[in-house]
């Protein structure tokens, strides 16, 4: 069975701070998929990153980066010089090979202040 | 950018009564998906449906649950006799599905809020 764990119910930064949000997952399969969404407070959820189970070289896109650690089986989420509009909750997913389904965490919610 | 849509975005209606949400998966996309979020509550998966038929389903897509269809754009799901507990976002999603396979990204629509009475 597969699960993921979002321990951090709730963050809250002020404006320019680094934030990082934590993701570890649990799958017996050798072949997974790991994903983010980020839920802004309209309520959509808004695709982040995909990364598969045999690149475990990290990512950074403007202000975010993803840190995927195997031998963890972690994939951590940093947003660098955070910003109010990064207010959001924000999901780890996980998607086994041969499934359709994604299994998401709990969410972290993420406040940004001015 | 091609984007997932859903009708309506709020639905109110009586414990009892059959619901349809309707979404419009990204054209290309051979791959559909229904999710609900309680409110504060995480994202569940309820079923995926590829070829015209279902993929895979949750345990709690149950009988009263159904999804179709109709014609080349919608994909709908019916809550037969809604319950209390019904009440919820309703995310459809869709996928690529290159090679058959359900693996590709999915991508979100914005949602349509149930809430039962």
């Amino acid at each position: 069975a597969q699960k993921v764990t979002q321990a951090q119910t709730e963050i809250s930064v002020v404006e320019k701070e680094d934030v990082t949000l934590d993701c570890v997952y649990e799958t017996r399969d050798t072949t997974y998929y790991l994903f983010w969404y980020k839920q802004p407070p309209s309520g959509e959820l808004v695709f982040l990153i995909r990364r598969n189970s045999f690149d475990e070289q990290n990512e950074i896109s403007g202000r975010y980066s993803w840190n995927f650690q195997k031998s963890t089986s972690s994939f951590n989420f940093t947003i660098t010089a955070s910003q109010v509009v990064d207010s959001a909750v924000y999901f780890c997913a996980l998607l086994n090979s041969g499934y359709s389904t994604l299994t998401f965490g709990k969410g972290t919610m993420l406040l940004v202040s001015p | 950018e091609p984007e997932v849509t859903q009708t309506p975005s709020h639905q109110v209606t009586q414990m009892g009564q059959e619901v349809i949400l309707r979404c419009v998966p990204i054209s290309n996309h051979l791959y559909f998906y229904w999710y609900r979020q309680i409110l504060g509550q995480k994202v569940e998966f309820l079923v995926s449906f590829y070829n015209n038929e279902i993929s895979e389903k949750s345990e709690i897509f149950d009988d009263q649950f159904s999804v179709e269809r109709p014609d080349g754009s919608n994909f709908t799901l019916k809550i037969r006799s809604t319950k209390l507990e019904d009440s919820a976002m309703y995310f459809c999603a869709s996928s690529e599905a290159q090679g058959g396979g359900g693996t590709d990204t999915q991508y979100f629509g914005p949602g349509t809020r149930l809430t039962v009475l």
